[in-house]
């Protein structure tokens, strides 16, 4: 099983910073088959990036993703407030398709 | 606009039994994978279980393994999640997700979710 983790656990920036967020796996991701979810409190989560760079439907362009092998980045260019939740990145190249942790962005 | 509606959640005791429903609208529901993804509450995401678009396949977590059966209806554009032998660490929000193939099978839509909750 892949296992996925997150770095840091919670980061605490300013609306207009820019984020950048670590999921490291621990065996190579081939294909970069690496998604990125959002989920806000009581929602479900929403694809942002698939194949570890593509943004999906309607993601704004300041999202965006980065890395190959073992190390990805999800990068939020300038913050906007309602960017201010939590991100999963997640495998599916291998089964069990797993999921990370999680890093959860807040308000500084 | 791709919708899924989950139903079928609930209070059910240790060793008891539950059955999801997902209810799909949108898109082909034939032509696409479907799934089951978890989350316990204050928790991460856990992936359940997934089915090919006839029904032909069907994949699972090792932990739900032997207790959850996952099928679908395609003439009634409905997924379901038979759960038996619930345990309490089955307690968790169930999304029901669409998959999607632009390189690899990923999830592309998730519903709302269904809370199920196991405890006596």
């Amino acid at each position: 099983e892949i296992v996925l983790t997150q770095s840091p656990g919670t980061l605490s920036l300013s609306p207009g910073e820019r984020a950048t967020l670590s999921c490291r796996a621990s065996q190579s991701v081939s294909n970069n088959y690496l998604a990125w979810y959002q989920q806000n409190p009581g929602q479900a989560p929403r694809l942002l990036i698939y194949g570890a760079s593509n943004r999906a439907t309607g993601i704004p362009d300041r999202f965006s993703g980065s890395g190959s092998g073992t190390d990805f980045t999800l990068t939020i260019s300038r913050l906007e407030p309602e960017d201010f939740t939590v991100y999963y990145c997640q495998q599916y190249i291998s089964s069990p398709r797993t999921f990370g942790q999680g890093t959860k962005v807040e308000i500084k | 606009e791709v919708q899924l509606l989950e139903s079928g959640g609930g209070l059910v005791q240790p060793g008891g039994s539950l059955r999801l429903s997902c209810a799909a609208s949108g898109f082909t529901f034939s032509s696409y994978p479907m799934g089951w993804v978890r989350q316990a509450p204050g928790k991460g995401l856990q992936w359940v279980s997934s089915i090919s678009d006839t029904g032909g396949g069907t994949y699972y977590a090792d932990s739900v393994k032997g207790r959850f059966t996952v099928s679908r209806d395609n003439s009634k554009n409905t997924l379901y999640l038979q759960m038996n032998s619930l345990r309490a660490e089955d307690t968790a929000v169930y999304y029901c997700v669409k998959f999607t193939n632009v390189g690899g099978w990923y999830e592309d839509y998730w519903g709302q979710g269904t809370l199920v909750t196991v405890s006596s």
